[in-house]
């Protein structure tokens, strides 16, 4: 079965970088686009970064473009997230997804992160 | 950049109730839209896509209509299970999400 297991948040300092992963299961990864989607405490679902399968598209959402770098490795079945210069905005959940025909079917269970000195 | 908005923000109801959540575009997405539920703790899960498709294994108390700007997510019969958030999301230029409904118990 499809699966989705994302990695690599915890606590860090403003102005730091954090990587994080998502590691997928139960399909042909080459085959599917990706996302990322965070979720900040309390709050609503804020798209962020999305990747073409061989990764030769990628965009991103105003509020992490020239901070966020959406990477993936078809080799190992995995999806990144380089954040950079972390913001206390940046507190959230964040999310992976696979894309089908640009709706979000599958989504991994989330990995906090709290940018905090 | 499209903007969605829900309404309600929150919705009390009881099992069994028809339940009616709104999502307005504030331009036409065509029917590039989903929609999808969220418990606490947990990743969102798709309800529907293209504004009336149902996906696999969604029962079918849940349905959903519209185009162009206004779109609707209707439970024909609470179930215990979906107390829940719901969110819309459009797909038509790159992707939005609407702000949530909560859905709790009267």
């Amino acid at each position: 079965q499809v699966q989705l297991v994302e990695s690599g948040g915890g606590v860090v300092q403003p102005g730091r970088s954090l990587r994080l992963s998502c590691a997928a299961t139960g399909f042909i990864f080459s085959d599917y686009g990706m996302h990322w989607v965070r979720q900040s405490p309390g709050k609503g679902l804020e798209w962020l970064s999305v990747i073409w399968p061989d990764g030769s598209n990628i965009y991103y959402a105003d509020s992490v473009k020239g901070r966020f770098t959406i990477s993936r490795e078809n080799t190992n079945n995995t999806l990144y997230l380089q954040m950079n210069s972390l913001r206390g905005e940046d507190t959230a959940v964040y999310y992976c997804a696979r894309v089908r025909q640009g709706y979000l079917d599958f989504w991994g269970q989330g990995t906090p992160v709290t940018v905090s000195s | 950049d499209i903007q969605l908005t829900q309404s309600p923000s929150t919705l009390s109801a009881s099992v069994g109730d028809r339940v009616t959540i709104s999502c307005r575009a504030s331009q036409s997405v065509s029917t590039w839209l989903a929609w999808y539920q969220q418990k606490p703790g947990k990743g969102p899960k798709l309800l529907i896509y293209k504004a009336s498709s149902l996906e696999s294994g969604v029962p079918s108390r849940f349905s959903g209509s519209g185009s162009g700007t206004d779109f609707t997510l209707i439970i024909s019969s609470l179930q215990p299970d979906d107390f829940a958030t719901y969110y819309c999301q459009q797909y038509s230029s790159y992707s939005t999400f609407g702000q949530g409904t909560k859905v709790e118990i009267k």
